[in-house]
């Protein structure tokens, strides 16, 4: 099955700044998704876009999607402490609920 | 709010012991899922239920079975565990209208 990859690996931002995230998978998808988890924790839906979306906000998250070079990136604007986590994205396939998962990307916030 | 529960949060099992996890869930979901988790390796999908009594192969299942008797509550057992078995399990559920999965809080399973 199609797995999706984050880049970079693990990322460490000060409080207040961006975090940006990307993550690129090798076929055609019905949607991409990112997930949340923190510590030792469950994974916690954050956002969905559609094959047929290029852009997508939710609060202080912005994704964007680009089918033609099969990647997605993922912004956290104005990052907080709390937004210490690691970052998954994940594709799902038409006709089916299955998703592939991408390793994922660790966020450390520095307050 | 949806809810999605795991029989335990940390488990110590020895080699070649049966081990069950339970998962279950209240949102009515027909889909659940059973991931492990492992470092620098990500998710990976064991098993997957689309109804009750039905079950499908996920990408790593050699070593795990499951079990899906009622709608809400997915069990996965491993008949024999081994020391490779040693990791975070996660399980998740979804409706056949959505894409969106619920995860419960995951098992740290230690075979020893």
């Amino acid at each position: 099955s199609q797995q999706g990859e984050e880049d970079p690996q693990a990322l460490s931002i000060q409080e207040g700044e961006n975090a940006t995230m990307n993550c690129s998978y090798k076929t055609s998808i019905n949607n991409l998704q990112w997930y949340r988890q923190n510590s030792g924790r469950g994974l916690v839906h954050l956002i969905l876009i559609r094959s047929n979306e290029r852009e997508k906000h939710s609060g202080r998250l912005r994704v964007t999607l680009d089918t033609s070079k099969k990647s997605s990136s993922l912004l956290i604007t104005a990052s907080r402490a709390a937004d210490t986590a690691s970052y998954f994205c994940a594709t799902a396939q038409y006709g089916n609920n299955r998703l592939a998962f991408g390793k994922g990307n660790q966020v450390v916030v520095i307050p | 709010d949806v809810k999605v529960t795991q029989s335990s949060r940390y488990l110590v099992k020895r080699t070649g012991e049966k081990v069950f996890l339970e998962c279950v869930q209240d949102m009515d979901h027909e889909n659940m899922f059973w991931y492990r988790q492992d470092p620098g390796l990500g998710l990976r999908l064991i098993y997957f239920s689309y109804d009750v009594k039905m079950k499908e192969k996920g990408d790593i299942p050699e070593g795990y079975s499951v079990s899906r008797e009622k709608k809400e509550r997915f069990s996965l057992i491993l008949e024999s565990a081994s020391t490779n078995q040693t990791s975070m399990y996660l399980c998740a559920s979804t409706s056949h209208s959505t894409y969106e999965q619920y995860f419960g809080p995951g098992t740290r399973l230690t075979v020893t």
